[in-house]
């Protein structure tokens, strides 16, 4: 078993669509999680960064974590085609960090 | 805050030859890392230095693979000789030693890497 799965895609959605990404993981060592974007031909570029169980909102983005289902889940409200990227969860435990296989995602205008 | 430097951006080579290629981490940064990432998967680690000394270098393809950051600071990635399937984006990363958000990992651009 993977430390961390995540659904590739690719996801297709219309502009201001509501997003939903999401990983799951199998170690309860895991103690922070991440949210990354890439651009194509660039590196990720964080974009969300908890460590405790719950909810955090920046702008449109809500990043959810529930530690006890060991699942974390990546929100875009009003989608726009410059969200258009891969999204690559990661996540931190005993300070090794591994990366979900991220997620496609196009809006379309 | 200056970010992660990578050089060079993008390298075109034949295979059995010989590659390398440079990072210099954010400034104070004293963990820094190497990735290979694929196109369509996540990044797999190489190796990750803490100062000039290696931390994990698990799933580094020692026999042409090699890496160093001899003063603590910049590092080189080197592959020799090359085969097909190390095609990819070849990603640095940097992190904090310690203090909030100290296991958050800044990236280079990458350099991407064809073989033919």
């Amino acid at each position: 078993q993977k430390e961390v799965e995540q659904d590739p895609g690719p996801l297709s959605v219309p502009e201001g669509a509501i997003v939903s990404l999401n990983c799951t993981y199998s170690n309860s060592a895991f103690q922070y999680f991440m949210w990354y974007r890439q651009y194509s031909r660039k590196g990720p570029e964080l974009l969300m960064y908890t460590y405790s169980s719950g909810n955090k909102e920046d702008g449109r983005f809500t990043a959810q974590v529930d530690k006890s289902s060991k699942y974390i889940s990546l929100f875009i409200r009003d989608s726009q085609p410059s969200d258009s990227a891969t999204y690559l969860c990661a996540m931190v435990g005993s300070r090794q960090f591994y990366f979900g296989t991220g997620t496609s995602l196009t809006v379309i205008p | 805050e200056a970010g992660v430097a990578q050089s060079p951006r993008y390298k075109i080579i034949e295979k059995r030859q010989s590659v390398a290629f440079w990072c210099n981490p954010i400034s104070g940064h004293a963990t820094l890392y190497w990735y290979q990432q694929i196109l369509g998967q996540g990044p797999k680690l190489l190796i990750q230095f803490q100062n000039n000394g290696v931390v994990d270098d698990s799933q580094l393809p020692k026999d042409r693979f090699s890496a160093e950051r001899l003063k603590g600071v910049d590092s080189t990635l080197k592959i020799q000789p090359a085969k097909l399937e190390d095609s990819a984006v070849y990603l640095c990363a940097s992190t904090r030693i310690s203090g909030q958000g100290a296991d958050i990992q800044y990236f280079g651009a990458g350099t991407r890497l064809s073989v033919l």
